[in-house]
């Protein structure tokens, strides 16, 4: 069984300050760990993949995500938010080698100038 | 590498028609593809999960008859939501998988589909 907690529904941050978007997942094999962003209307486009090998992670766009192991945790950052990050972020848990994939339930960004 | 198209993008009908939504993997096989349903912001939930020359598997709760899936080739996977209702309207999105990457989806950009 897997699941993945997305612990804020809504974040809002300054232009420029730092962005913190928290992820927990359940898993009872070794997960493959996932962010994607939406943007309104737009479909998933993927910022980071975790896969078992480094724990930090770097995406695109100046994102990275750190596995925790013992945290249970896949928390993604970005040290500097610019207003193009306004957007909905999801979470996402694989593990297994099964194929379906579980989706947590989003976090709305928000950027303030 | 690994794109993934859906068409149309968006599409209104009217109650009572049926609509199909076509997903393919521009630049790979995709064995398998998934079709997920998006309602205003919420997360994505899956509906079904669609494996080349099979039938289908549904999640609980979807209609199969309601919404058909074909998987006829190993680029094209098409959704038919039959006898549309308003209900229906909402945000269709599709992924595929490829044969190096299982844990990894990759998708399309959505089909916005409204009801009138």
């Amino acid at each position: 069984a897997q699941s993945v907690t997305q612990l804020d529904s809504h974040v809002s941050v300054s232009e420029g300050t730092p962005v913190l978007l928290r992820c927990n997942y359940s898993s009872s094999y070794s997960p493959s760990l996932f962010w994607y962003v939406q943007h309104p209307n737009k479909g998933l486009q993927l910022l980071l993949k975790y896969t078992s090998a480094a724990t930090l992670v770097k995406g695109i766009n100046g994102f990275e995500a750190e596995f925790k192991k013992s945290e249970t945790s896949f928390h993604l950052t970005k040290p500097s938010a610019h207003m193009s990050d306004a957007a909905e972020y999801f979470c996402v848990v694989s593990s297994g080698g099964y194929q379906k994939v579980t989706f947590g339930t989003g976090t709305k960004l928000q950027v303030i100038p | 590498g690994a794109v993934v198209s859906q068409h149309p993008s968006w599409v209104i009908c009217k109650s009572g028609t049926s609509v199909k939504i076509e997903c393919r993997s521009l630049d790979f096989q995709a064995t398998t593809m998934f079709w997920y349903r998006q309602f205003p912001k919420q997360s994505l939930m899956l509906m079904a999960t669609s494996n080349e020359g099979s039938k289908a598997t549904y999640e609980q709760g979807v209609e199969k008859d309601k919404f058909l899936i074909n998987h006829a080739s190993l680029t094209l996977s098409t959704l038919t939501v039959t006898s549309a209702h308003p209900e229906d309207s909402s945000f269709y999105i599709c992924s595929a998988i490829t044969g190096v990457s299982y844990n990894e989806q990759f998708f399309g950009p959505g089909t916005r589909l409204t009801v009138l």
